[in-house]
């Protein structure tokens, strides 16, 4: 079955600590996203990749990493400045940024220890 | 700025009709989404309008209104699984490019 995998479903971070967050899709799309989702809000644009090697920042990159190595893959890493990581994390990708429909991963739950 | 507006809480009979509105602010608009999201779960897609008019998809339509800035969606004959948020989304262009802006989303509750 095509679809976005996305791992580990729940995470627990240290202070000081990066920790990454995967999502693998095989539905051979070229866009790649990573949101965050706090209560209340609506979806965040984290960062996004249009094709390999290449990726742009949302509205909220500051504090995370992002790299594009492979199609299928799009890894995030939230770095230790990012100081309220908590929050759900949800990666999402189209067959390009002009085309229509999103279609996401089942997310990751961040929590800080 | 870029702004999408929902309803934060909704309540409604099993076996009624409800509608979602979402009131929009954008630059650049290039199409509306509806998304349903289920607790702790990934958003679903269930509709699309880029032109004015009502979409109609089973159960569930969807209107939009460009010189207005405002669509709706409309679910039919609710079940209790239709309990969920309903996201509304707008791309439009953004000023790293074209790309997505999220509603805070429409906590459906569907009661018996």
């Amino acid at each position: 079955d095509g679809g976005i995998t996305q791992s580990p479903k729940y995470l627990f971070r240290k202070e000081g600590q990066n920790v990454t967050l995967s999502c693998e899709q095989n539905l051979n799309h070229d866009a790649m996203y990573w949101y965050r989702q706090d209560p209340g809000q609506g979806l965040r644009l984290i960062y996004y990749s249009q094709i390999v090697n290449d990726f742009q920042k949302g509205d909220i990159a500051e504090g995370y990493s992002v790299s594009r190595e492979k199609k299928e893959s799009f890894p995030l890493t939230v770095t230790s400045a990012q100081k309220n990581p908590t929050a759900f994390y949800l990666c999402a990708s189209n067959r390009d940024v002009t085309k229509n429909i999103q279609y996401f991963g089942a997310g990751t739950r961040l929590s800080v220890l | 700025g870029q702004n999408i507006d929902q309803p934060t809480e909704m309540t409604a009979t099993e076996g009624a009709i409800v509608q979602i509105n979402c009131t929009y602010q954008t630059s650049g608009f290039n199409g509306l989404f509806w998304y349903q999201q289920h607790a702790g779960e990934a958003p679903t897609f269930l509709s699309y309008n880029v032109l004015d008019g009502l979409e109609e998809k089973g159960r569930f339509s969807s209107f939009l209104s460009r010189s207005k800035g405002y669509s709706y969606l409309l679910l039919k004959e609710l079940q209790m699984k239709d309990s969920a948020s309903y996201l509304c989304a707008v791309r439009a262009l953004r000023n790293y490019g074209q790309n997505f802006v999220f509603g805070p989303g429409t906590r459906l509750s569907v009661l018996p």
